[in-house]
């Protein structure tokens, strides 16, 4: 099983801030990861896919990068709207691991 | 608009069946994506159970493969998910939710539904 870990668990943070998250594959995943954003009682939203892919709608604060084992989800210019809870999945030959989830909370 | 909407018991017993479909609304269930299942304790993150492709192709998480059977019915635009054998750690929200494409990260999900597993 290809085991996913994100760091940090929680991030805080102020509006305006720039912001980092890291997730790590057990193994290569090429670039088959995807971010979601998840607030209390919601379903997860999907931010960005096939690592660097924004989905449509997302605001370009969001990005992503990587490949291999290691991939990073950066928001530029936190907005109020952004404190919540992020996930990566890889999703590599038919499965579908989820990482642990940041945490992104306001300092 | 695509919708998807999770229906099934809120309630279900130890060592029975947890059984919930997954309707599938303004999209053919027969298009080039996988559906899939995902649940999440209380409190907890998410964990991936499974995709289904609507010619009946599975994948299964390896921790819940021995008790988890997904089904799809193309004429009703729906898609279920079985699990059985269930105990108190199956207790969760269960979503449904569609992949982009062939395979993958899924862009449309359901509001989730509530399963708690209790006597």
């Amino acid at each position: 099983d290809i085991q996913m870990t994100q760091s940090p668990s929680t991030l805080s943070a102020s509006v305006g801030d720039s912001v980092t998250i890291t997730c790590r594959a057990s193994q290569s995943i090429s670039t088959w990861l995807a971010w979601y954003q998840q607030k209390a009682g919601k379903a997860p939203k999907l931010l960005i896919y096939k690592a660097s892919s924004l989905e449509s709608g997302v605001p370009s604060r969001f990005s992503g990068s990587g490949s291999g084992t290691e991939f990073t989800l950066t928001i530029s210019g936190l907005q109020p709207d952004d404190f919540a809870t992020y996930y990566c999945q890889q999703y590599d030959g038919y499965s579908g691991t989820f990482g642990q989830g940041t945490k992104v909370e306001i300092k | 608009q695509v919708q998807l909407q999770e229906s099934g018991p809120g309630l279900v017993k130890p060592s029975d069946t947890l059984s919930l479909t997954c309707a599938v609304s303004g999209y053919s269930i027969s298009s080039s994506n996988y559906w899939g299942w995902i649940r999440q304790p209380p409190g907890e993150g998410l964990q991936w159970i499974g995709y289904i492709y609507y010619s009946g192709t599975t994948y299964y998480n390896p921790s819940l493969q021995s008790r988890v059977t997904m089904s799809v019915d193309t004429s009703k635009n729906q898609f279920s998910l079985r699990l059985n054998s269930v105990t108190a750690v199956d207790t969760a929200v269960y979503y449904c939710a569609r992949t982009i494409g062939s395979h993958g990260a899924f862009d449309i999900w359901g509001q989730g539904t509530m399963v708690t597993v209790s006597s």
